[in-house]
């Protein structure tokens, strides 16, 4: 079955700290992870995706398939990066097991 | 359009009445999802039109919940003889295809069922 498993509701650290929110999948292949973010009185919106190898706002996600994990890095912490985030996951792209599930969310505390 | 729309933004009802729940989804965006958020929780996955079909319903809980998508764009969401568990924020979310994987969601319609 397909899961994704976010184990810290909340995680608070000091800026200029370095950042790791934690994401655990269960998927029998090869899925697509990606994370979610929603601010503070904004709509969820898409942060980053595996595929894209890209660092947005600062932010990198590294797929590890051998430990099933798709952990959320960021070396230095601000403020504006205070918000929810949401790990999810979904079945490889143009295949039948498409819907897009999500983990419980860890909100992201920083403190001044 | 500026975004996913979703009306009503709150709707408050008795136990055992029947809701709409509405999704206007980006103008192009062949995909469209729905899931249910309650407090504390993650978005929980309903289901998932791919066009005008259902392409995945495995999440909608039992028989009181139906959704539709009879032209490819609006969507309604549909419960019957609410319970008070079906209290919840009931989030839209369209895409310009499934392939993409981004999604862009709307505001949600907050249920309370007294």
């Amino acid at each position: 079955a397909q899961r994704v498993t976010q184990p810290e509701k909340l995680l608070s650290v000091f800026k200029g700290a370095p950042v790791e929110l934690k994401c655990n999948y269960s998927y029998s292949g090869s899925p697509e992870l990606f994370w979610y973010v929603q601010y503070s009185r904004q709509r969820l919106q898409l942060l980053l995706r595996h595929i894209s190898r890209e660092s947005i706002k600062g932010f990198t996600a590294d797929l590890n398939k051998g430990e099933t994990s798709f952990h959320l890095k960021k070396p230095f912490a601000q403020e504006e990066d205070s918000a929810m985030y949401y790990c999810a996951l979904s079945g490889p792209r143009y295949s039948s097991a498409s819907k897009i599930i999500f983990g419980s969310g860890t909100r992201l505390s920083i403190r001044p | 359009g500026a975004g996913v729309s979703q009306t009503p933004s709150n709707k408050v009802t008795e136990k055992g009445k029947y809701v709409e729940l509405r999704c206007d989804p980006i103008s192009g965006h062949t995909a469209l999802y729905w899931y249910r958020q309650s407090l504390g929780q993650g978005p929980e996955f309903l289901i998932y039109f791919q066009g005008t079909g259902a392409a995945d319903d495995s999440g909608l809980p039992n028989d009181r919940f139906f959704a539709v998508r009879p032209e490819g764009s609006v969507s309604t969401l549909k419960i019957q003889r609410t319970e008070r568990g079906d209290s919840a924020v009931y989030l839209c979310a369209s895409s310009l295809d499934r392939a993409t994987g981004e999604l862009f969601f709307g505001e949600g319609s907050r249920l309370t069922v007294l």
